[in-house]
């Protein structure tokens, strides 16, 4: 079946540092990819998506590349702030059980905390 | 209103009670899901309602739980005889109905969930 993995958290980081997130997933057929973030106290919104491979998503200085050849959807930020902290969801959609609908399934999640 | 609510946002209650857990979707969103995160777990796919219908069930993970929804709006999802490992944030997401192609995909927008806790 389709699957996520990412790496595990909290990932620290000072102000204004590179950020790597890896994801990599396992799906049949072709899957759209998401990030999405959950900021404190928060609801779960949607960060960028790619729904073909190469394709680039972009949102807010984050970036993610739909690497079809190595199955990852890595995003990365050139310079967090501290009002990036938060968790960071990978997830990729599937065809839900008899119907058409996109049903999405996401990994663990990785903690980001950001210190000035 | 603006987004996606919920209620309760915190629910304890005593192994072996029901519990009710409540859905409000963004008017206009006929497509709704539940989901499920534990702890060290991802969030887990529960349940998709088109309108007041539920074409996948097939992350429900026992038949103590079930889910309604009524007038294509409000949803309720309700556990019965609950058990400690029913312990989770519980989470519920609306969109506009997607497609079958995997290039049709509509923004699924999320509530705040509910975390249910159970002694």
């Amino acid at each position: 079946g389709n699957s996520v993995t990412q790496m595990e958290g909290p990932v620290t980081l000072s102000e204004e540092a590179f950020l790597t997130i890896n994801c990599t997933y396992t799906a049949t057929g072709y899957p759209s990819l998401f990030w999405y973030v959950q900021y404190p106290g928060e609801g779960l919104q949607l960060l960028l998506k790619a729904t073909k491979a190469d394709d680039k998503g972009s949102n807010k200085g984050f970036e993610a590349t739909y690497r079809k050849e190595t199955t990852s959807f890595h995003l990365e930020k050139g310079s967090v702030q501290v009002s990036d902290s938060a968790v960071y969801f990978c997830a990729l959609s599937g065809l839900g059980m008899n119907t058409g609908f996109q049903k999405l399934v996401f990994g663990t999640g990785t903690r980001l905390l950001v210190s000035p | 209103g603006a987004g996606v609510s919920q209620s309760p946002s915190n629910k304890v209650t005593e192994k072996g009670k029901d519990v009710e857990l409540r859905c409000d979707p963004i008017s206009g969103h006929t497509a709704l899901y539940w989901y499920r995160q534990s702890l060290g777990q991802g969030l887990e796919f529960l349940i998709y309602f088109q309108g007041n219908s539920a074409p996948d069930k097939s992350g429900l993970p026992s038949d103590r739980f079930s889910a309604e929804r009524t007038g294509g709006s409000v949803s309720t999802l309700t556990i019965q005889r609950t058990q400690q490992e029913d312990s989770a944030v519980y989470l519920c997401a609306s969109s506009f109905p997607s497609g079958g192609s995997r290039r049709q995909y509509n923004e699924q927008f999320f509530g705040p969930g509910t975390r249910l806790t159970v002694l």
